[in-house]
């Protein structure tokens, strides 16, 4: 059974820093993974969609890589600012593409 | 824009009740997933469905139910409600039954059950 783990579960860090999220995953059989954030109150914005067969992706000032062979993707973030303040949750399929997910990591950039 | 839009946004209902949440997409997806979020447990599949009239139990779909008539409403009731089942549910879509496939979400509906 597919496990997904988000370390840290909250994250703070001064504007203009760069940092990684960290998602692990158990079963390296995946199809893709998919990072989301959450504004509190709000619903999961996609961010990034990784497949199996990519190394990474990147979207502005965010950059998503993939190791299947060690059950870890990372989400870098370059530059924070104050908007990037939210939750950041990864996500797998299974089969079918019903997503498991991980607890998610709460940023907080200060200014 | 192609979008999912659910209703009511909050609801507070009581015990035994039955309530139905509206899931509504505009991408012309075939399939469709609720989800519920709770602290301490994340965010977690209900019912799900890959076509009309096709529906799935997810791992937590005790008390809840799902059908398809269509292809762009997925709607979930919940037959008799419980205090158990106070949290925010999401509704998500993606394009077809490959596991490649990008998923998109609604804004949410938290309710209430008193």
């Amino acid at each position: 059974k597919q496990e997904v783990t988000q370390i840290p579960a909250a994250l703070s860090v001064p504007e203009g820093e760069n940092l990684v999220l960290n998602c692990s995953f158990t079963d390296s059989a995946i199809y893709n993974l998919q990072w989301f954030r959450q504004d509190p109150g709000k619903g999961l914005t996609s961010l990034l969609l990784i497949q199996s067969s990519q190394r990474e992706q990147t979207s502005g000032r965010l950059n998503a890589s993939l190791d299947k062979s060690s059950g870890r993707s990372t989400l870098y973030i370059a530059a924070s600012q104050p908007g990037d303040s939210a939750t950041y949750l990864c996500a797998l399929p299974n089969q079918g593409g019903k997503l498991i997910f991980g607890q998610g990591t709460e940023l907080s950039v200060k200014p | 824009d192609a979008e999912i839009t659910q209703s009511p946004r909050h609801k507070i209902t009581e015990t035994g009740r039955q309530v139905t949440l509206a899931c509504h997409q505009t991408w012309n997806h075939n399939n469709m997933f609720w989800y519920r979020q709770d602290l301490g447990h994340g965010l977690r599949l209900i019912h799900y469905s890959y076509g009309v009239h096709d529906t799935n139990k997810g791992e937590v779909s005790d008390g809840y139910s799902v059908s398809r008539s269509n292809t762009e409403d997925l709607p979930l009731t919940l037959e008799s409600a419980a205090s158990s089942q106070t949290s925010v549910y999401f509704c998500a879509s993606s394009e077809s039954a490959g596991d490649q496939d990008e998923q998109f979400f609604g804004p949410g509906t938290r309710l209430t059950v008193l």
